[in-house]
């Protein structure tokens, strides 16, 4: 069966510091890869979408950005966190429009 | 682009009850799915029900049940005898096909309480 994992579950970093959100999904193969941020009482946010290797679109401009080094690895990286980078990360994999699954969440908080 | 609208913020039902949650969506296509996911206080994303386009039957799950008006464009969500285990945010969303490049559209959530 596919699992998702995503790492850390909480993040506190100071303004100004780097950032590195892991996301891997075990049992498919050449998996359509998504990154969502959720802001405190808002909606999901689709920030980047991957379909494979190295092909990474972005949905907003901002501060961050993702990279698939592998099949089934998505990372989102900042240089310099901002103030207004806290909110809820979530990762999501899927293989057609039937459905997609969700990581557990990353809460990151900059300080 | 896509959109989805979910047009209440907030929404209560007392347990047993039935309550439903409205949806809106733009889109040109006719190739898509609509879903209803749930997100309870662990924020773990739950799929709820899905809705494929081109069937008029509305998709139903146990106690979950939808309202599919394709003309309108319209998706609601209905939830009888409401549990307190109900109580999250319930997300639209949309997925439409785009040739393998497929994005799930979400609206911006509609927080359900259900009061004992």
């Amino acid at each position: 069966s596919q699992t998702i994992h995503q790492w850390p579950a909480t993040l506190v970093q100071p303004v100004g510091s780097p950032l590195s959100l892991e996301c891997t999904v075990e049992g498919t193969s050449n998996p359509n890869l998504y990154w969502y941020r959720q802001a405190a009482g808002r909606g999901l946010q689709l920030l980047f979408y991957s379909v494979g290797i190295g092909q990474i679109s972005s949905e907003v401009p901002q501060n961050l950005s993702a990279s698939r080094p592998q099949d089934r690895q998505f990372i989102l990286s900042s240089k310099k966190l901002l103030l207004s980078d806290s909110g809820f990360y979530l990762c999501a994999w899927s293989y057609d429009i039937r459905e997609a699954f969700f990581g557990q969440g990353t809460r990151l908080t900059v300080v | 682009a896509q959109t989805v609208t979910q047009s209440q913020p907030e929404m209560s039902v007392q347990e047993a009850e039935t309550v439903t949650l409205s949806c809106t969506y733009d889109t040109s296509e006719n190739n898509y799915y609509l879903f209803w996911y749930k997100q309870p206080p662990s924020r773990q994303m739950i799929l709820v029900i899905r809705q494929e386009a081109y069937k008029q039957q509305n998709a139903t799950e146990n106690r979950f049940s939808v309202n599919f008006q394709k003309a309108a464009k319209s998706f609601s969500l209905k939830i009888s005898d409401s549990q307190l285990g109900d109580t999250a945010m319930y997300f639209c969303a949309f997925m439409k096909y785009q040739g393998g490049s497929e994005k799930l559209v979400f609206g911006k959530g509609t927080k359900l309480t259900v009061n004992p």
